[in-house]
């Protein structure tokens, strides 16, 4: 299963653009990226998810170089209300690496005004 | 979300006393998992069960029992509690392995206090 390793913690302030990276690097061909959200008192929520190269939805946006070793969460604009612990997790699914997905410690994000 | 739920929300016990924690979802999702979160720790896999009457360990399954009668039905029980399972216990579930999706829906947590 591949490890990941991430910044502790990061600071920021509302209205910047935040970039958390995360090192997989022994990373499978057949794991997927993905990373979550968790805030005080709340179970982890799903933000996004990729394979390679760039993904963007309406929360985020994810970016895979080609060798995959390492993904950057991408938050535009920050909020008060994005104050959380971000949690990168790599996994398959054929594998069944996916079955044990580990969280690890996350980075507690805190964006100030 | 609110087809994932666990009770009790929060749960005081005593050491060596059996406790269970229930969890249950209304999305028939073929996989369930049992996480515990401890500061320093971040999430760590307790238990996991790919379908009805299939679980298998994670990382830190000693002291925990589960069992999977029924898909939407995944408790876990502590059969004699120590103070270091005192944690915040979380119940995640996802699809199955037709889909390439891999995101994990969670419950809101059993907050479990052992004295």
């Amino acid at each position: 299963l591949a490890k990941t390793t991430q910044p502790i913690s990061m600071d920021s302030y509302e209205g910047q653009e935040v970039n958390i990276t995360c090192s997989h690097n022994n990373i499978a061909t057949n794991d997927y990226i993905t990373w979550y959200q968790q805030f005080p008192s709340q179970g982890p929520r799903f933000i996004i998810q990729g394979y390679k190269t760039k993904v963007t939805n309406e929360v985020a946006s994810l970016f895979i170089p080609a060798d995959r070793k390492s993904s950057t969460l991408s938050l535009p604009r920050v909020s008060l209300s994005d104050t959380a612990v971000y949690y990168c997790l790599v996994g398959g699914i054929l594998t069944g690496g996916g079955n044990k997905l580990t969280f690890g410690t996350g980075t507690q994000l805190k964006v100030e005004l | 979300d609110a087809g994932i739920t666990q009770s009790p929300r929060y749960k005081i016990t005593e050491t060596g006393r059996q406790v269970t924690l229930m969890c249950h979802q209304t999305w028939s999702h073929s996989y369930m998992f049992w996480y515990r979160q401890d500061l320093g720790h971040g999430l760590r896999l307790i238990y996991y069960s790919a379908a009805a009457d299939i679980t298998d360990k994670g990382e830190v399954p000693d002291g925990y029992v589960v069992s999977r009668s029924k898909t939407e039905n995944f408790p876990l029980t502590l059969e004699s509690a120590t103070r270091s399972q005192t944690s915040v216990y979380f119940c995640a579930s996802r699809p199955g392995l037709i889909t390439t999706n891999e995101k994990l829906f969670f419950g809101s947590g059993t907050q479990l206090s052992v004295l």
